[in-house]
Order: structure tokens, then sequence, then C-alpha cells
């Protein structure tokens, strides 16, 4: 059983540019979360994708989107890059939507903006 | 509302010594909680969950937390430490509700050094 993996494993972009970050989920999972750990910092939840429709979204700008594909892999895409928005970005994947469905967390990717 | 606090971002123990890392969190319905380790440049790997059932989890590597609702803590225990413990250690919360996305709410987490 492959895990959840993420790609590419560190990227660097300049402020204003557009970055787009992948997650291929564990097998059997419909349910994919981002979120986003600064340095230093405790992860937070960006959104969360299940059965390819966006089922939840922390408080974050609408400059960050998603998809998620039919076969539950999923996009993390970020526009109009920040200084702020480096960071550590986390993809997990479960079951399900509820808190009752455990969620398997990728390596992440490391994104520095210069 | 859900909201998670350590106490204590760094702590330091002695191989062999007792591990304690503290977590107290808020929440208005009953929560899931959950720790996790981090180990450097890596994603995050479950040590063991909460989920109503009973209040003493046992979860990997010798790892255990008691759930206590009176004083709405989860803390991290382990008899024993080894060198391998020493990561970034993360409390969260979650909740089970209609339309409930299961979103993890996290600590700002705990970095236990272990001394030889």
């Amino acid at each position: 059983e492959t895990g959840v993996t993420q790609s590419p494993t560190h990227l660097i972009k300049t402020r204003g540019q557009q970055v787009t970050l992948r997650c291929s989920s564990q097998s059997g999972h419909n349910t994919v979360s981002w979120y986003q750990q600064a340095l230093g910092q405790g992860p937070q939840f960006i959104f969360q994708y299940y059965r390819e429709e966006e089922n939840g979204r922390g408080n974050f700008p609408p400059r960050f989107s998603g998809l998620q594909f039919p076969n539950y892999s999923s996009e993390l895409n970020v526009n109009a890059l920040e200084l702020d928005d480096s960071a550590l970005y986390l993809c997990a994947s479960s079951y399900g939507q509820g808190g009752i469905y455990e969620q398997f967390f990728g390596p992440g990717t490391r994104l520095t903006v210069l | 509302a859900q909201s998670v606090t350590q106490l204590g971002s760094h702590v330091s123990v002695s191989e062999g010594a007792l591990v304690l890392l503290r977590c107290n969190y808020s929440s208005s319905v009953p929560p899931y909680l959950f720790w996790y380790v981090q180990y450097p440049n890596q994603g995050l790997q479950l040590l063991l969950k909460y989920t109503s059932a009973a209040t003493l989890v046992k979860g990997i590597n010798g790892f255990e937390a008691e759930f206590k609702k009176s004083e709405t803590s989860f803390h991290l225990t382990k008899p024993s430490a080894h060198m391998s413990d020493a990561a970034e250690y993360f409390c969260a919360v979650t909740s089970v509700g209609s339309g409930n996305t299961g979103k993890l709410i996290f600590g700002q987490g705990t970095t236990l050094q272990v001394k030889p």
C-alpha cells in the first residue's frame, strides 16, 4: 500500500509568482486536506476536498485554491505569492470527511518565497 | 471553536527519564484528540488518538496519553526516553458533527530533546 506522496519536495519562487503543489492520496482514500506549517508553528488547515468538491476552508485568502481529481489526487495552487507564504505545505488523506477518520500525512513540500 | 495549548515549547530530558508533554484543549463539543510526532524534514506521524472510548490511550513507541475532561487535558507520557524520541510533538483536536470536515486544530508544538 503506497502512502501519501507530495511533489515537489522543495520549491523556490519569487514574490508575485504562482505555484502548484501536488498530492497523491493513499489508496482507497477519497478525502484530501491541506495544511500550511510556518517555521516553528503547528500546521494550519487550509481546505479539504471530498469526492472532488471543496468541503471546508480555513482562514486563508482566495488566492489559495485547489482541485481534486477523479483518482482523488489533489493540487494546491497559490497565486500572487507573498513572503509569508514560505512554509511547509502538508497534504493529508483519509477514508472520509469526518473527525473519526484518521488523516495520513505526506512528507510535505517546502516552499520558499524570495 | 476549538483550540489547543501546548505548555512548554521545549522540553529536555535525560535518556531513560520520564517524558511528559502537556496539552490542554478547548472545545464546545466532545473532542477527538491526537498526538503527532514530526522528525526533521518529514511529515506528521500519528502517535495515538482519543475518540471517546477508553480515557487512557496507548500509542506507538511506548507513548500513552490520558484524557481528563475535568482538566481539559491530554498529556503525553513515556516512562523511559530514548534518543530516537527527539523530535517535534504536536497535540491536535477535532470533533465529530454534521458536515464536519474533521479538520485538525494543532498546538504550537513541543520540541523534545533527549540528552545522553
